[in-house]
């Protein structure tokens, strides 16, 4: 079946610090590939998506790139800031064939930035 | 905001007891997926309905059922309620066009006592 792995966190940065969350996936088809932010208290965001290989996804100063080769999806950004600390949550959905794109979710990884 | 509600927001009840969550998806979305997160499973999928019918089925437990009514919204009914099913439980809808983008409701916290 279907599985998302992404790095356990918690991580912490400092303010303006480069951020890398790996993701990889296994699937059986050609999946897209999402990135899902949830804020504290809140529900999950569509942060950005990639639907076929070499794509990428951007968003807010985030970015991934879909590498089939490596069946990874990494998200990206240059500076991170204060706001930018909530949970991530790769995910990936393939059509099961009946027009159901349901999501598989890696555990999420916890992002905290410090002034 | 997503544009999908969800009610209530929390929700504490009893063992045993049984709750009814309501969604009402994006104007003009067709499909409503459910999905529960805890803290030991993560996010899983339950069941997705699509114009009324349901599309597909994951991990939902027998005490669990769903629908969709006429009007588009869905509800989750949780029956037979155990402690281990105190979590955040969140709907998501998709359109024709996009099906495979889900945009999330705000979720609804149970607490089973």
């Amino acid at each position: 079946g279907n599985s998302v792995t992404q790095m356990e966190g918690p991580v912490t940065l400092s303010e303006e610090a480069f951020l890398t969350i790996n993701c990889t996936y296994t699937a059986t088809g050609y999946p897209s590939l999402f990135w899902y932010v949830q804020y504290p208290g809140e529900g999950l965001q569509l942060l950005l998506k990639a639907t076929k290989a070499d794509d990428k996804g951007s968003n807010k100063g985030f970015e991934a790139t879909y590498r089939k080769e490596t069946t990874s999806f990494h998200l990206e950004k240059g500076s991170v800031q204060v706001s930018d600390s909530a949970v991530y949550f790769c995910a990936l959905s393939e059509d099961s064939g009946a027009g159901s794109y349901q999501l598989t979710f890696g555990k999420g990884t916890k992002l905290s930035v410090i002034p | 905001d997503s544009g999908v509600t969800q009610t209530p927001k929390h929700l504490i009840t009893a063992t045993g007891q049984r709750v009814t969550l309501r969604c009402s998806p994006r104007s003009g979305d067709l499909s409503v997926y459910w999905y529960q997160q805890s803290l030991d499973q993560g996010l899983q999928f339950l069941i997705q309905y699509y114009n009324g019918e349901e599309r597909a089925k994951g991990n939902i437990l027998e005490r669990f059922s769903a629908q969709q009514f006429p009007d588009l919204h869905s509800e989750l009914n949780l029956s037979s309620l155990e402690l281990g099913d105190s979590a955040l439980y969140f709907c998501a809808s998709s359109n024709r066009e996009d099906g495979e983008t889900q945009y999330f409701g705000p979720g609804t916290r149970l607490l089973v006592l």
